[in-house]
């Protein structure tokens, strides 16, 4: 079975740019999760999605941030205008059962 | 609130036992987890603990939970080069129907010969 996967594994943009970031979960698992650590700090939860509906996006920053999952299969992130403080490692997560998720590589963010 | 705290670092030598610490603050939490985090790696799923339960062993690892202290541990036994990572310790907590995941800063552990 395949894990999560995420793409791009590293992005660098300037300040003002756009990118978005994207991830394929485990097929079959509904629960999608993105997570964010800054600066070597705490693991962040940003958001949760149950097949296309966003369930929970009570840690999203702010209106930049732009979260879909279209089909419910993959997502994408997208950071439009990014800002400095948004570089960090954007991690997707998913499960099939709401205790065991499974986490990808990660998105190493920075942002000039 | 919600915060789970542990030291950031543990440096041990190659053979001994690690113990990596963790408090958390939501007493309803339901599953306790430890990931590891290689060098270039994602995260790995290492183990977890359900609420009622006070310990869980799988081969070298060891999981300690102290609900009434807030307290969770992971002891490896015989710690090899190869365990050498970030550890992180997290607690899932109720979000609408659903769990989400809090997790702490990570502890680096060196094993060193």
């Amino acid at each position: 079975e395949a894990g999560v996967t995420q793409f791009p594994s590293h992005s660098v943009i300037e300040k003002g740019q756009t990118v978005t970031l994207r991830c394929d979960p485990i097929s079959g698992h509904d629960n999608l999760y993105w997570y964010r650590r800054v600066m070597g700090k705490e693991i962040k939860f940003l958001l949760h999605f149950v097949k296309e509906s966003k369930q929970d996006e009570s840690g999203m920053p702010n209106n930049r941030f732009l979260a879909e999952r279209t089909g419910g299969t993959y997502s994408t992130l997208k950071v439009q205008p990014a800002e400095l403080e948004d570089s960090g490692v954007y991690f997707c997560a998913s499960s099939r059962r709401v205790h065991e998720q499974y986490f990808g590589p990660g998105t190493r963010l920075t942002v000039t | 609130g919600e915060d789970v705290e542990q030291s950031l670092f543990l440096s041990v030598r190659e053979g001994d036992s690690s113990v990596i610490n963790c408090t958390y603050t939501d007493s309803s939490s339901t599953y306790l987890y430890w990931y590891k985090q290689e060098p270039g790696a994602g995260l790995q799923l290492l183990t977890y603990i359900f609420s009622n339960m006070d310990m869980k062993q799988d081969q070298r690892l060891t999981v300690l939970l102290n609900k009434k202290d807030k307290h969770l541990s992971l002891r490896i036994a015989d710690t090899q080069t190869g365990d050498s990572a970030i550890y992180f310790c997290a607690e899932s907590i109720k979000s609408g129907g659903y769990n989400k995941l809090i997790f702490g800063a990570g502890t680096r552990l060196a094993v060193h010969p």
